[in-house]
């Protein structure tokens, strides 16, 4: 079965820092994988997903993500970040095997301080 | 608009008064899913349902019950909630053939059981 390990459960940031949220996978097969935000009192959106191909996958506002098979990681960057990017974000996996099943980390509380 | 309509958006309840959390998608999707997230937990699936009148279990399904007797609705029912059931809820949908890579969340229900 699929699981996913977000280490982190809080990252402050300075504004205008970079930033890195970690992800790792564990799967017997090949995966899908996502980035969820949640701003705070709303609903889960979608930041960006890999599904095949490139490594390197780009998402919205200004966010990107790297699929390392080997070292079975999706982390999640920002070169700068904003006080609009305040949030809790998921990372997520499911499986390319005919499983339904949608699995989430525990997420991250990135805090963007001024 | 394409979207996953949850109601109430807030709910306060008393230990053992029946509830239904409503779900309703406009896309056509025969998957649909029940999450609950709590602090530190991340979201983990209750129940899901991959077409009419045919629902599973998830990860955490006690103390809930779903139906689908219509395509476009999921609604979740707590017939006798208790105070460890307060969690924000979230109902997905998708394509049963592209769940995997896309899934489409409602805004949310915050449930409080006092």
């Amino acid at each position: 079965a699929q699981s996913v390990t977000q280490l982190d459960s809080q990252v402050p940031v300075f504004e205008e820092a970079p930033v890195e949220l970690r992800c790792n996978y564990s799967s017997s097969v090949s995966v899908y994988l996502f980035w969820y935000v949640q701003y705070p009192n709303q609903g889960l959106q979608l930041l960006l997903k890999y599904l095949s191909g490139s490594t390197l996958v780009k998402g919205i506002n200004g966010f990107e993500a790297e699929f390392n098979k080997s070292q079975t990681s999706f982390h999640l960057r920002k070169p700068s970040v904003h006080i609009s990017d305040t949030a809790e974000y998921f990372c997520a996996v499911s499986e390319d095997f005919g499983n339904e099943k949608l699995t989430f980390g525990t997420g991250t509380r990135l805090t963007i301080i001024p | 608009e394409a979207q996953v309509t949850q109601n109430p958006r807030y709910l306060i309840t008393v230990t053992g008064k029946k509830l239904t959390v409503t779900c309703s998608q406009n896309m056509n999707h025969e998957y649909m899913s029940w999450y609950r997230q709590d602090p530190g937990l991340g979201l983990r699936q209750i129940y899901y349902s991959m077409n009419v009148e045919v629902t599973d279990k998830g990860d955490v399904p006690e103390g809930y019950k779903v139906s689908r007797k219509e395509k476009r609705n999921f609604p979740l029912i707590l017939e006798s909630p208790s105070p460890n059931q307060t969690s924000l809820y979230f109902c997905a949908s998708g394509a049963l053939k592209s769940w995997g890579t896309e899934a489409f969340f409602g805004q949310g229900t915050r449930l409080t059981v006092v």
